[in-house]
């Protein structure tokens, strides 16, 4: 039974349009979300987190927006660029504590030139 | 290293067999993480190390998993009598604390694990 959920597992863009991953989980206890971003062999790496005291967290082109009541959150990332393309993995925690962050299955978003 | 280095990149290994891999934490860096991900599915959290503390065994799917760091340092992921549904990627990652609030965390590339 999965806690974290991405329900799509690929999405395709067009370069210069908004890309939106959405990211559902069901623990009401987790206070903590995080985005990472992993290219192909390459390890993920972290690209935005968002605390559940806030409903939003933009760092340049991209914007994590938080739904508590909906459990729910996304990332859109605007405007979308080739490089872009990579797998983006969505991640939980309650607490911020490393070993406790539950992990999405990813999906796959390729930006087309 | 610059980053967390791990080896083998790939292993290809026959059922029944054990297997080792390794994890060169970032320099420095106290907490030591070991996650995997199978086909589909999201990283799945498997032992924590922090500085000289107990592990954080608890996601080892069964007692044929086991790992250690020596020196609070290189960290080795031993898989015992494997089966194919080990086969994985396996994701070493560190940080300088107590994985503070997710931008600490850095992955290494991976084990990919091939049971056959």
């Amino acid at each position: 039974d999965q806690q974290v959920k991405q329900n799509s597992p690929s999405l395709s863009v067009q370069e210069g349009r908004i890309s939106i991953l959405n990211c559902d989980y069901t623990n009401s206890m987790f206070d903590y979300f995080l985005w990472y971003k992993k290219y192909p062999a390459e390890g993920p790496t972290f690209l935005i987190s968002i605390s559940s005291i806030k409903d939003k967290n933009e760092d340049g082109r991209f914007t994590v927006f938080l739904n508590k009541s909906a459990k729910h959150l996304s990332l859109h990332i605007v405007p979308s660029q080739p490089g872009d393309s990579a797998v983006y993995f969505c991640a939980a925690s309650e607490g911020n504590y490393g070993q406790n962050f539950v992990f999405g299955p990813g999906t796959r978003l390729s930006v087309l030139p | 290293g610059a980053g967390v280095s791990q080896s083998p990149s790939n292993k290809v290994t026959e059922k029944g067999k054990d297997v080792e891999l390794r994890c060169d934490p970032i320099s420095g860096h106290t907490a030591l993480y070991w996650y995997r991900q199978s086909l589909g599915q999201g990283l799945e959290f498997l032992i924590y190390f922090q500085g000289n503390s107990a592990p954080d065994k608890s996601g080892l799917p069964s007692d044929r998993f086991s790992a250690e760091r020596t020196g609070g340092s290189v960290s080795t992921l031993t898989i015992q009598r494997t089966q194919q549904e080990d086969s994985a990627v396996y994701l070493c990652a560190s940080s300088l604390g107590q994985g503070v609030f997710g931008n600490t965390i850095y992955f290494g590339e991976g084990s990919w694990l091939t049971v056959v």
